[in-house]
């Protein structure tokens, strides 16, 4: 099972607003609607922000929002906070009821 | 409180075996699919095993596949990884994480803070 592809860093002033695609296949991302995104701090366990493509979790900021169209799924951060920087990280269930990972996005508030 | 703590993790040499295990609390342990998730230095997220809640079903990355056995105690509320033929690129940490669904890995919503595995000479 190959890796899902995403861009290796993304960067934006505070305020402004980013998106990260996620790019998979029809064998997972295309066929579920079970994408996840993760938040991880440096040396800290990563932090599930979305589920199910665009749902957020109880005490997600709401800056935070997800979507998936065809093969790709994109996270949206908008008014970017200096908080925000971090790695972020796509998620999808697959048809061989596994699980793959993407290769990590690492966001850098200017 | 949902609390995921990892154990069992060290130096070890290339081709030895090594037992990580993961208490959990504050959730029915039974209820819920249990994972192992790993991460190389300076690296991303793999997924490497989850196992169904009633241990009846376990699932593995095509990396670590009849090297790795995942297991679950319920009665103690611990999730175990065995790990055989070890190689330099298990070298990570290797986190516990609690799945939402009860028989599949969907998507995680707990996580341990992680146990390093080191495979080294």
């Amino acid at each position: 099972q190959s890796a899902l592809t995403q861009p290796a860093s993304v960067s934006a002033s505070p305020g402004q607003s980013i998106t990260i695609a996620c790019t998979g296949t029809n064998s997972d991302v295309g066929r579920y609607d079970y994408v996840s995104w993760y938040q991880q701090h440096p040396g800290k366990a990563p932090k599930v922000i979305i589920y199910d493509v665009s749902n957020r979790p109880s005490g997600v900021s709401n800056r935070f929002s997800g979507s998936k169209s065809g093969n790709t799924a994109s996270l949206t951060i908008s008014g970017l906070q200096a908080e925000d920087e971090a790695d972020y990280y796509c998620s999808s269930y697959t048809s061989i009821s596994t699980r793959v990972f993407g290769g990590g996005t690492k966001l850098t508030v200017l | 409180e949902v609390q995921l703590l990892e154990s069992g993790g060290g130096l070890v040499q290339p081709g030895g075996s090594l037992r990580l295990s993961c208490a959990a609390s504050g959730f029915t342990f039974t209820k819920y699919a249990m994972s192992w998730v790993r991460q190389a230095p300076g690296k991303g997220l793999e997924w490497v095993s989850t196992i169904s809640n009633s241990a009846i079903s376990t699932y593995y990355a095509d990396s670590v596949k009849g090297r790795f056995t995942i297991s679950r105690d319920n009665s103690k509320n611990t999730l175990h990884l065995q790990m055989n033929g070890l190689r330099a690129d298990d070298t990570a940490v290797y986190y516990c994480a609690k799945d939402w669904a009860s028989s599949l890995s969907l998507w995680n919503d707990y996580w341990g803070q992680g146990t390093l595995v080191t495979v080294s000479s």
